[in-house]
């Protein structure tokens, strides 16, 4: 069935690098893309979103990429900071629709 | 604006016991969800609705129920609960149209609820 997972589930980065994280989709028919953090004891919460009419949309030290020909979107978080800990998950959509779909989940551990 | 909130914040239940899970906004959205969330997985939606007087079924429906006579309520029913029930509900909601292409939703802090 359609699903979308992630590729690690686990992440550790050091204090002020980059952190990727990756996330592959099998619905072809998922036109929208969410990436949301939940921090722990938390419900989720939004950080970015893109179309899939765009390759990249950029926010506050997280850009969002697209590649729609393999069907995988990954989050980049510029400088980590220890407030960055938490769990990443993707998540899609078809525009109008009313369900999304989650990821499993991508934990995200910063080392000071 | 509260948001979403979501009473109880945890609940022990005995295997058997009824109880019903609350979620109120007040963003007036109209379309709310109920997930489920087990130990280091993602979300799983069990129920959803998009206005007063309609919901609908999602990927994990079997022995819960919901309601939804107002926009600001959707609460989540258990009936004789399980220990496979045991997890942490998250409830949503988002706006009918929002911005243009933006359809996020807004989560609760979550029931934690333990079935033994």
């Amino acid at each position: 069935g359609e699903s979308v997972g992630l590729h690690l589930p686990t992440l550790s980065v050091q204090e002020g690098d980059n952190s990727i994280i990756n996330c592959a989709y099998s619905n072809s028919a998922s036109d929208y893309f969410i990436w949301y953090k939940q921090e722990s004891g938390k419900g989720p919460q939004f950080i970015i979103d893109i179309r899939s009419n765009m390759d990249k949309r950029q926010g506050q030290r997280v850009t969002v990429l697209l590649n729609k020909t393999v069907k995988h979107l990954s989050l980049q978080i510029a400088a980590t900071q220890p407030g960055d800990s938490a769990v990443y998950f993707c998540a899609e959509k078809s525009t109008g629709g009313f369900k999304t779909i989650f990821g499993a989940g991508t934990r995200l551990f910063v080392k000071a | 604006n509260a948001g979403v909130t979501q009473t109880p914040k945890f609940r022990i239940l005995k295997i058997g016991q009824s109880m019903t899970l609350q979620c109120a906004q007040d963003m007036n959205h109209n379309y709310m969800y109920w997930y489920r969330q087990d130990p280091g997985m993602g979300l799983k939606l069990i129920y959803y609705s998009v206005g007063a007087g309609i919901t609908d079924k999602g990927e994990v429906p079997n022995g819960y129920n919901v309601s939804r006579s107002t926009t600001e309520d959707f609460p989540l029913r258990l009936e004789l609960a399980a220990p496979s029930q045991t997890s942490v509900y998250f409830c949503a909601s988002r706006p009918t149209a929002g911005a243009p292409w933006q359809e996020t939703q807004y989560f609760g802090p979550g029931t934690r609820l333990l079935v033994l």
